[in-house]
């Protein structure tokens, strides 16, 4: 089965810059999403088909997808950041949803 | 703005079966895949399948295969998701979570609030 790596946590100071990858056999062929998930909520999508904003998310959520990693960048990083966030893709050598193995993020 | 509401809470006794319900609202139903994402205590997001419900037919993950049974009611706009033989393991929030357009294979719009299921002797 296809399986979606991230690394376990980022953290990063107020004002920069956060990257959050996610690893992938050729996921770069692949439509990637991102989901943001707040403790106690539901995930929000963030970013989808690799890097377009559904309406209501800030222009600081961005998103690039290439080779073998697809990663999720967030720009002046603020407090309300702080979440886990989760990339997903479709696989359709066995036609499931497959989600990333997750990312916390911490504002410093 | 599509909602999503689940009904609450479950306590389950191991082996036996529990049945989550998910109602749409704002939306055009008939125009929507449903999926049911479930997430373990501390764990992350799991896909378990979904289904489109003007099509009827559901789609799988292989690991719930024969245990799990996705269904719609097109007359009342709700979803359900029922998972037999229960076990510990199964204790988790289950979402379910709507793609736009007839199609499971794309992103997640809107979420439902989530239910917990606990299964416990």
């Amino acid at each position: 089965s296809y399986v979606l790596t991230q690394p376990p946590s980022v953290s990063v100071a107020p004002g920069q810059t956060a990257r959050i990858t996610c690893g992938g056999n050729n996921i770069g062929s692949k439509s990637v999403h991102w989901y943001q998930q707040k403790p106690g909520q539901a995930p929000v999508l963030v970013v989808y088909d690799d890097s377009d904003r559904p309406s209501g998310i800030p222009e600081r959520f961005s998103g690039s997808n290439s080779g073998n990693t697809a990663t999720l960048t967030i720009s002046r990083v603020e407090a309300g950041d702080e979440a886990d966030y989760y990339c997903q893709v479709w696989d359709s050598s066995s036609d499931h949803k497959v989600f990333g193995t997750g990312t916390k993020v911490t504002v410093l | 703005q599509v909602q999503l509401v689940q009904s609450g809470a479950e306590v389950k006794k191991p082996g036996s079966s529990v049945k989550v319900s998910c109602k749409a609202s704002g939306g055009t139903f008939s125009s929507y895949a449903i999926s049911w994402v479930r997430q373990a205590p501390g764990q992350g997001l799991e896909w378990m399948g979904g289904i489109i419900p003007i099509f009827g037919t559901a789609n799988y993950a292989q690991k719930f295969q024969g245990r799990v049974t996705i269904t719609a009611d097109e007359s009342t706009s709700t979803a359900y998701m029922e998972l037999s033989s229960l076990r510990s393991e199964d204790t988790a929030v289950y979402y379910c979570a709507i793609t736009k357009g007839l199609t499971v294979t794309t992103y997640f719009d809107y979420w439902g609030q989530g239910t917990l299921v606990t299964v416990s002797s």
